[in-house]
């Protein structure tokens, strides 16, 4: 597609429940990124997709956060057992090489948990 | 210590003002640099790449001092739609791909 597509846009779930978050990059794009923005606050990183490379990990906030990208493309960000500090703006952004150029991002999906 | 610090503002300034913002950052091997434009409850978009030599895109002009380890933007004759947070934005090689962001400058240009 033209642009990162970020689904669902807006998510409301119970405490305790899991969610899947869905990000779909730009065509072509080999590095994909999760980061988060809680209301007010800057933004997080949370994990790096570079192509067949294992990817870092190393932002993730606990167990309960885990991602996965297939084929090279689409990836998927899950929480389990989410809590309500879970609830925040989850930014996908992808770029077409790991670090000399900047990111598209998506418009994010708005996870509140209740 | 953060490793991008920015002011956080907010900077109010009347249109056809100049106005400049500031980012220090304390990973010398950092390698690329950037400026991200983030309006209220949307996505960061890329504003532009900050080189070693400066580069201007219109009304903006980005600087690199790497000695001095700040990274520079400075917008001229203001306008009321430049009103957002102004990010920057840090990668280093060591870290290929994760990019560090600052937390950001407020912007609001008035009538």
């Amino acid at each position: 597609g033209a642009g990162v597509s970020q689904s669902p846009s807006n998510k409301v779930t119970e405490k305790g429940k899991d969610v899947e978050l869905r990000c779909d990059p730009i065509s072509g794009h080999t590095a994909l990124y999760w980061y988060r923005q809680s209301l007010g606050q800057g933004l997080e990183f949370l994990i790096y997709f570079q192509g067949n490379s294992a990817p870092d990990k190393s932002g993730l906030p606990s167990d309960r956060f885990s991602a996965e990208r297939t084929g090279g493309s689409v990836s998927t960000l899950t929480i389990q057992r989410t809590q309500q500090e879970d609830s925040a703006v989850y930014l996908c952004a992808s770029s077409s090489r790991a670090w000399d150029y900047g990111y598209t991002f998506g418009s994010g999906t708005r996870l509140t948990v209740v | 210590r953060k490793e991008v610090e920015q002011d956080p503002g907010p900077f109010n300034v009347p249109e056809g003002a100049t106005v400049a913002f500031n980012c220090t950052y304390s990973n010398s091997a950092s390698q690329s640099f950037f400026w991200y434009r983030q309006d209220c409850r949307k996505e960061p978009k890329l504003l532009m790449s900050v080189y070693s030599s400066g580069n201007e895109d219109g009304r903006f002009t980005a600087q690199l001092n790497r000695a001095s380890q700040y990274i520079s933007l400075l917008i001229r004759d203001s306008k009321l739609s430049d009103s957002a947070t102004y990010l920057c934005v840090v990668t280093h090689n060591t870290n290929a791909g994760k990019s560090t962001f600052g937390d950001g400058t407020t912007l609001t240009v008035k009538p």
